[in-house]
């Protein structure tokens, strides 16, 4: 099966600095990379994902880069806001199976 | 629309109960899925269903049987609970393949004593 590990575990930043979370995986077959947040004792949401035939992706703030060759996409935040403090799990997953494959989710807080 | 829910949002079982966990969403989703989360585990997949009527296992299966009689609902049972299942279950579901966004239920916070 996939093997999916996300640095760092936790990650402390301040207000209005620039956070990045790194996802390596393991299955060459995934073609398939979304990042969910998950506020404390909140359910997990989709706040961006990325497909392999495109290498990033941004949203807003937020933004997804994906270097296939090496196996790894990474979750890209600026201007960090106290609402952004929150767990965010890399989920790979696609071709092949009917499933995605959850990191064990990095800590985020930022400091105001 | 509700999106997806689950019941109940609490419970807690004797070791040896047994219970049954109820998603349902409104969304006509084909993709159901059922997970625990542990501290520091993030989320694990029991089992899931690709559409009304079929059923596979997850990473985690053992202990855990699903039902999916109806394309809105996906039960998860435990025959026989243990502590070892004493976790927060989430149940989600996605429109037609793993593609597409997984909308996440509530939770179920689960205790066995």
């Amino acid at each position: 099966g996939e093997n999916v590990e996300q640095h760092p575990s936790t990650l402390s930043v301040q207000e209005g600095d620039s956070a990045v979370i790194k996802c390596t995986y393991s299955d060459s077959a995934s073609n398939y990379f979304p990042w969910y947040k998950q506020e404390l004792g909140k359910r997990p949401q989709l706040i961006i994902d990325i497909r392999s035939n495109v290498g990033e992706k941004k949203d807003q703030r937020i933004a997804v880069t994906l270097n296939k060759t090496a196996k790894h996409f990474s979750l890209h935040i600026t201007e960090t806001q106290p609402e952004d403090s929150a767990v965010y799990f890399c989920a790979p997953g696609g071709a092949g199976s009917y499933q995605l494959t959850f990191g064990k989710g990095t800590k985020l807080s930022v400091i105001p | 629309n509700a999106g997806v829910t689950q019941t109940p949002k609490f419970r807690v079982l004797k070791t040896g109960q047994s219970m049954t966990l109820l998603c349902a969403q409104d969304m006509n989703h084909e993709y159901m899925y059922w997970y625990r989360q542990d501290p520091g585990m993030g989320l694990r997949l029991i089992h899931y269903s690709v559409g009304e009527g079929t059923t596979a296992k997850g990473e985690v299966p053992d202990g855990y049987n699903v039902s999916r009689l109806k394309k809105q609902n996906f039960l998860l049972g435990l025959e026989s609970a243990a502590p070892s299942q004493t976790s927060v279950y989430f149940c989600a579901s996605s429109l037609t393949s793993q593609y597409n966004e997984q909308f996440f239920g509530p939770g179920t916070r689960l205790t066995v004593l």
